[in-house]
């Protein structure tokens, strides 16, 4: 059973450009998140997505943008790069979004943005 | 707004040493608390929880308790091996849903 796999690993990219990180969630779950996790800190909730729309949402501006496709998986989208958008950027799913719902985490993309 | 604070690592302890993470948060009512753990190159991993006040979390020689009085849920290890290595996170969920809010996170390094 393949847990929650994340691609790419690794990215590197310039200020200003733009990105598209993946998510595929483990088997059987149909609700993703995404955390952005900087350098020596901890994660950071950006967006939730539960039938293919974004129901909940953490303080961070209009460029981070998400899609959940029909069969569950993910893409976090982040438009006109800073050099603070650099970070460990991490796919949670669950089966549904209740308080007692366990996350399971992928991997990561580490973002380098130069 | 919830908040999560942890001790600042790196925290160094030789193997069969006693591990203690303090974690305090900030948060109305009676939110539930997580312990999750990083290995080098792995996604986080859920270590333990309690979802009510003196409700005691254990798993793998782990154990955290619930403490309202004090908002605290520290984590202890009574003898630490190397595998224990990792990156060490207190986390708290507040209100509808499964959205966490985490600490800044502690490095263990246990040498033999």
């Amino acid at each position: 059973d393949a847990g929650v796999t994340q691609s790419p690993t690794h990215l590197i990219k310039t200020r200003g450009q733009q990105v598209t990180l993946r998510c595929s969630p483990k088997s059987g779950h149909d609700t993703v998140s995404w955390y952005q996790q900087a350098l020596g800190q901890g994660p950071q909730f950006i967006f939730q997505y539960y039938e293919e729309e974004e129901r909940q949402r953490g303080n961070f501006p209009d460029r981070f943008s998400g899609h959940q496709f029909p069969n569950y998986s993910s893409e976090l989208n982040v438009n006109a790069l800073l050099l603070g958008d650099s970070a460990l950027y991490l796919c949670a799913s669950s089966l549904g979004y209740r308080e007692d719902e366990k996350l399971f985490f992928g991997s990561g993309t580490q973002l380098s943005v130069l | 707004g919830n908040s999560v604070t942890q001790m600042e690592g790196p925290v160094t302890l030789s193997e069969e040493a006693f591990l203690t993470i303090n974690c305090t948060y900030t948060a109305t009512g009676y939110p539930s608390l997580f312990w999750y753990v990083q290995y080098p190159g792995e996604g986080l991993q859920l270590l333990l929880k309690a979802t009510k006040a003196d409700d005691k979390g254990s798993n793998k020689g782990f154990e955290a308790t619930y403490r309202k009085e004090t908002t605290s849920f520290h984590l202890e290890k009574g003898s630490v091996q190397v595998s224990d290595s990792a990156v060490y996170f207190c986390a708290l969920h507040k209100a509808a849903g499964n959205k966490l809010t985490f600490g800044g996170g502690t490095r263990v390094l246990v040498k033999p």
